[in-house]
């Protein structure tokens, strides 16, 4: 089994809608959690890291969930300029483990 | 202040042949990181470095990979005797000073091996 799991989609949305996307992990002791985003051709660029309590940043909303090991993306009001590839990233500190998922691919259509 | 650079951006080998992948961290991260992209997949853990010692190099494929940071900035990443495997985009990325820290990471060298 992977350590990180994303579906890969593709998600194709109309503008304005809310987009979800999960991420799951293998390993109970994975201690750190972030969402990038990866635009084509580019490098991943940092989005936003995910804490237990849950946190926002404008649209987009991140959770991490323990109990069951996953964490989530949400999207709200897509916005054409949102189109790109989420990348979630769990990082276990013991052995330096740094795992990226397959990542999952967004198109807002106008 | 610059970002991550890399380079060279593309490199074309020949199967056979050693490459050498440069990474210049941004300046005064102590952490520095290589990650392996195939086409499709997400990016996959190679070596990590904090400050010039290799801390875990669990994640390169093979001993034809090999990494060094000697001064604990520029980083090189070298592959001898390449295969068509090989073929991808290998990324640098550098964080402050944890693992925990932002990665920041460099616009990529795509291989493609012949």
């Amino acid at each position: 089994r992977k350590e990180v799991e994303q579906d890969p989609g593709p998600f194709n949305v109309p503008e304005g809608a809310t987009v979800a996307f999960n991420c799951t992990y293998s390993n109970s002791a994975s201690q750190s959690f972030f969402w990038y985003r990866q635009d084509c051709r580019k490098e991943p660029k940092l989005l936003m890291s995910v804490y237990s309590s849950g946190n926002e940043d404008g649209r987009f909303t991140a959770q991490l969930n323990r109990a069951s090991q996953y964490i989530s993306l949400l999207i709200r009001d897509s916005k054409l300029s949102d189109s790109a590839t989420y990348l979630c990233v769990v990082i276990r500190f013991t052995g330096n483990q740094f795992y990226f998922g397959t990542g999952t691919s967004l198109t807002v259509i106008p | 202040g610059a970002g991550v650079s890399q380079s060279p951006r593309y490199k074309v080998a020949k199967r056979g042949q050693d490459v050498a992948l440069r990474c210049d961290p941004i300046s005064g991260h102590v952490s520095l990181f290589w990650y392996q992209q195939a086409l499709g997949q997400g990016p996959e853990f190679l070596t990590y470095f904090q400050n010039e010692a290799q801390l875990d190099k669990s994640g390169l494929p093979s001993d034809r990979f090999f990494a060094e940071r000697p001064e604990g900035s520029v980083s090189t990443l070298k592959i001898q005797r390449t295969q068509q495997e090989d073929s991808a985009v290998y990324l640098c990325a550098s964080s402050f000073r944890r693992e925990t820290d932002t990665q920041y990471f460099g616009p990529g060298t795509r291989l493609t091996v012949l």
